[in-house]
């Protein structure tokens, strides 16, 4: 059981430039979510799904698209990378009903310089 | 505004020295309390969750406690593998799944 994958694990960009980072779970959870981390910050949700096709934003969705068209995978896509985007990104999924526990991702370092 | 505080930022515990990390947090329509161990380089994992005032729940060193305004993770006896960073989260929405984190109490165990 593979819980929730995320690729790739380090990224290197240039400003401006494009990417998309992958997430895929084996779960069955219907919601889907992505948080960036910070240093003496705590994690900040930038978007989120509850189940395919539906998607919503969180605190921090500027910069951010995302797209939910299977329960296992929630890419991330970054349209235009900015310095600002510098972070550690970490994808998570659970059950949407009862507030249970969230599985979290090993998580992608990216760096935009 | 929702938001969720956590100290010390740092905590440095001699093996077997007992301690304990808060969690503060002030939010609208408190869903669930959650504490998250998270080790360098890794994603968080789940250790708990606390619903009501005066709930406890144990694991091994670890004992998580709650009340209206805060919530504690009592550390006993601790080990050098206990080190890690500690996250507190509350999720507040509807769904009861977009956390609000804290910071996170980053705690190293001396041999």
């Amino acid at each position: 059981n593979a819980g929730v994958t995320q690729t790739p694990k380090f990224q290197v960009l240039k400003t401006g430039q494009s990417m998309t980072l992958q997430c895929a779970q084996d779960m069955n959870h219907e919601y889907m979510s992505w948080y960036r981390q910070d240093p003496g910050m705590g994690l900040r949700l930038i978007h989120y799904s509850v189940g395919a096709g539906i998607t919503d934003q969180g605190e921090v969705p500027n910069g951010y698209n995302v797209s939910r068209s299977t329960t296992e995978d929630f890419p991330l896509r970054l349209l235009s990378a900015a310095p600002s985007q510098t972070s550690v990104y970490f994808c998570a999924s659970s059950y949407s009903i009862g507030g249970g526990k969230a599985f979290f991702g090993q998580g992608t370092r990216l760096t935009v310089v | 505004e929702d938001q969720v505080t956590q100290s010390p930022e740092a905590l440095r515990l001699q093996e077997g020295e007992s301690s304990s990390l808060n969690c503060s947090y002030t939010v609208s329509g408190l869903r669930g309390l959650f504490w998250y161990r998270q080790d360098p380089g890794k994603g968080p994992e789940f250790l708990f969750t606390l619903y009501s005032a005066g709930e406890e729940k144990e694991k091994e060193r670890l004992k998580a406690t709650l009340t209206k305004k805060e919530s504690f993770l009592h550390i006993t006896a601790p080990k050098p593998e206990d080190s890690a960073t500690y996250l507190c989260a509350v999720g507040p929405d509807n769904y009861g799944q977009n956390f609000v984190f804290g910071p996170g109490t980053r705690l190293s165990v001396l041999p």
